[in-house]
């Protein structure tokens, strides 16, 4: 079975642009959630999706949104990107809504703001 | 909220070494997860652990919740063993979310 799939690998984009990021999780899971990764650091919260709802928001200005698609599926988009936004993204999926079963990393998407 | 402390911070090991990581939290949690992050940023989970024991192969873990540690073992350590290992605590008062520690980064040498 495939596991959690994130696109794109790489962006590059300017101060001021919008970016999505795309998460596929892994099938027969219904929460996604995503964190934000800057170097030398722990992965940090950002939004928890299940069943297509928002269950959970860290401490990110709402330049930061997202959504869960029909198919489980979701996207994060930032709007008007700070060089501070510069980081790894990852998504995790995982069965529950609660965080009382493993969860499950994608490879990330590194998104560098110049 | 929440605070997760890991300790080491850095540890280095020749192959065959055993070691072990442990995980402080400030709070009552309701689970407990271990990561190994490799160094392309890949981050696996290894443990889904809230308490007691697990094993698996080289590795395993106690998490002992009402002293608020869990620890992780690792024996007869291989290069592939490098990288930072993390910590996430899921507190009791706030279930949204993972937290994680400050991470342990390990490298091993052959």
């Amino acid at each position: 079975d495939a596991g959690v799939t994130q696109s794109p690998t790489h962006l590059i984009k300017t101060r001021g642009q919008q970016v999505t990021l795309r998460c596929s999780p892994i099938s027969g899971h219904k929460s996604v959630s995503w964190y934000q990764q800057v170097l030398g650091q722990g992965p940090q919260f950002i939004f928890q999706y299940y069943e297509k709802e928002e269950r959970g928001r860290g401490n990110f200005p709402d330049r930061f949104s997202a959504r869960q698609f029909p198919n489980y599926s979701s996207e994060l988009n930032v709007n008007a990107l700070l060089l501070g936004d510069s980081a790894l993204y990852l998504c995790a999926s995982s069965v529950g809504q609660n965080h009382n079963s493993p969860l499950h990393f994608g490879n990330g998407t590194r998104l560098t703001v110049t | 909220g929440i605070q997760v402390e890991q300790s080491p911070p850095d540890l280095i090991l020749q192959e065959g070494a055993n070691s072990t990581l442990r995980c402080n939290f400030s709070d009552s949690v309701n689970n407990l997860q271990w990561f190994h992050q490799n160094p392309w940023g890949q981050l696996i989970n290894l443990f889904y652990i809230p308490s007691g024991t697990k094993q698996n192969g080289r590795l395993s873990a106690t998490t002992v919740a009402t002293e608020r540690y869990s620890l992780l073992y690792i024996s007869s350590s291989q290069t592939t063993d490098s990288g930072v290992y993390f910590c996430a605590v899921e507190g009791s008062y706030n279930t949204d979310k993972l937290i994680f520690g400050t991470g342990t980064r390990l490298q091993v040498f052959p």
